[in-house]
């Protein structure tokens, strides 16, 4: 049983374009969060929701948009991808506390 | 405020010991470790929330110095397993309890050779 999900795998797309990437947990788990890794492996907090409320947005361009239709889902949608959009996208859900958080796979974005 | 880590990288055989750092400039609430093997996600190790707090899990412990403001992973005996890159994730000026709002160090990267 995978505990969370992301889709797609992978994502190669041209400048300009707009994308989505879904994420579902199902551990139960009341916050969801996604992550952006760099081509340095730098892992940064994008936006955290608990119970389908923002609760942390980092600055991120606003071409970015997290939308969680329900406790359980977690999508991000961007606009206009650039370049440096290139990177892999963590989702990761966790109690809202002092809780270990359980990350996805992750999804690898190429903007050529 | 992101936490700095050290050493960037360390080479081990197996069997051999190895220490991780994890240091911030501000007050921390709370220090997680987390391993990342390559093309994989993170994993989480622990969470340390208290100073002085120390925690094990086998042969991979971890402490907490609240006025050094440092976290200390610790590595025993390693195992080829234990190859990859490491991160502390760090909360500070918690208020009304933890929000999971994690600040990631650069992560170390662990080679374990036999």
């Amino acid at each position: 049983d995978t505990a969370v999900s992301q889709t797609p795998k992978y994502l190669v797309t041209q400048m300009g374009n707009d994308k989505s990437i879904k994420c579902e947990q199902n551990l139960g788990h009341d916050t969801m969060y996604w992550y952006k890794q760099d081509s340095k492996k730098f892992l940064k907090i994008m936006f955290s929701y608990n119970n389908k409320e923002l609760i942390i947005n980092e600055t991120v361009p606003n071409r970015f948009s997290p939308k969680s239709p329900d406790k359980a889902h977690l999508n991000l949608h961007i606009n206009s991808l650039e370049l440096g959009d290139s990177a892999v996208y963590f989702c990761a859900s966790s109690q809202l506390g002092l809780n270990e958080q359980f990350f996805g796979p992750g999804t690898r974005l190429t903007v050529l | 405020q992101q936490p700095v880590q050290s050493p960037q990288a360390v080479i081990l055989r197996e069997g051999e010991d190895a220490v991780i750092n994890c240091s911030s400039s501000k007050a921390l609430y709370s220090v997680h470790w987390y391993r990342q093997k390559h093309g994989e996600a993170p994993v989480f190790l622990m969470i340390l929330l208290k100073g002085g707090e120390q925690k094990g899990h086998e042969k991979i412990s971890a402490s907490f110095n609240e006025k050094k403001q440092q976290s200390s992973l610790y590595l025993t005996a390693s195992q080829l397993s234990y190859s990859g890159t490491y991160f502390c994730g760090t909360e500070m000026g918690v208020y009304g309890g933890s929000q999971g709002n994690l600040i990631f160090g650069k992560g170390t990267k662990l080679s374990v050779k036999p």
